[in-house]
């Protein structure tokens, strides 16, 4: 079964760094995701795409701030500088051929 | 500048229907596929359905199917979600998305979102 893993709530200091992880389940570990943003009371907003390698493919104006990364079955992304707008929720997706489209639980990431 | 405009939202009763519409602007419309996402409130997000370009392929959730059917015109930009037999657990926001196939990733993901529409089902 296509699983992925997100912890409920992260949280950072305004202007500091944090790392929130996607983790796909067992049997899975070299598909590729994307991560989506959700503002408060907005849709969602795609940000990148992330192979199990880490390299990764941002979205129309996406800053420098977002990055991607991989290892083994997690899939990291990566926000630096942390800004007020950058408080929302996150969530990863990914596909399977005869499965369809597979979203993780979300994390809910709050700037101090 | 790509656009997807989501309507037809609102308040129905159980076991009643109503037409959620997505408007497109700004890219190939007739050449991509395009999937509803749902949200209910508080909850993350749930695929529920997608079209392909032409229309010829569509596909659905199992907790949808048979209540639920996705159609395009594409001399209009625009895909619709007609939904039956309405449950109180169908009650969500529902986004239109964009999708795109990645061959070299084997990645089929949402590269452009509505900005979605509420739907209420109660009595």
């Amino acid at each position: 079964q296509l699983v992925l893993t997100q912890s409920p709530s992260a949280s950072a200091s305004l202007g500091a760094s944090v790392k929130l992880t996607c983790t796909l389940s067992s049997g899975h570990s070299n598909y590729a995701i994307a991560w989506h943003q959700q503002q408060p009371e907005k849709g969602p907003r795609y940000l990148m795409k992330l192979k199990s390698d880490g390299s990764h493919s941002k979205g129309d104006g996406i800053p420098d701030r977002f990055s991607g990364s991989s290892s083994g079955a997690e899939r990291h992304l990566t926000i630096s500088s942390l800004q007020s707008e950058d408080e929302a929720d996150y969530y990863c997706q990914t596909w399977a051929a005869g499965i369809g489209w597979v979203f993780g639980g979300g994390t809910k990431l709050t700037v101090l | 500048e790509v656009l997807l405009l989501d309507s037809g939202g609102g308040l129905a009763h159980p076991g009643g229907s109503l037409r959620v519409s997505c408007a497109a602007s700004g890219f190939t419309f007739s050449s991509t596929a395009i999937s509803w996402v749902r949200q209910a409130p508080g909850k993350g997000l749930e695929w529920v359905s997608a079209i392909s370009g032409s229309g010829d392929g569509t596909y659905y959730t199992d907790s949808v199917k048979g209540r639920f059917t996705v159609s395009r015109d594409n001399s209009a930009n625009t895909v619709y979600l007609q939904m039956n037999s309405l449950r109180a657990e169908d009650t969500a926001v529902y986004y239109c998305a964009k999708e795109i196939y990645s061959n070299p990733w084997g990645l089929n993901y949402f590269d452009y979102w509505g900005q979605g529409t509420l739907v209420t089902v109660s009595s």
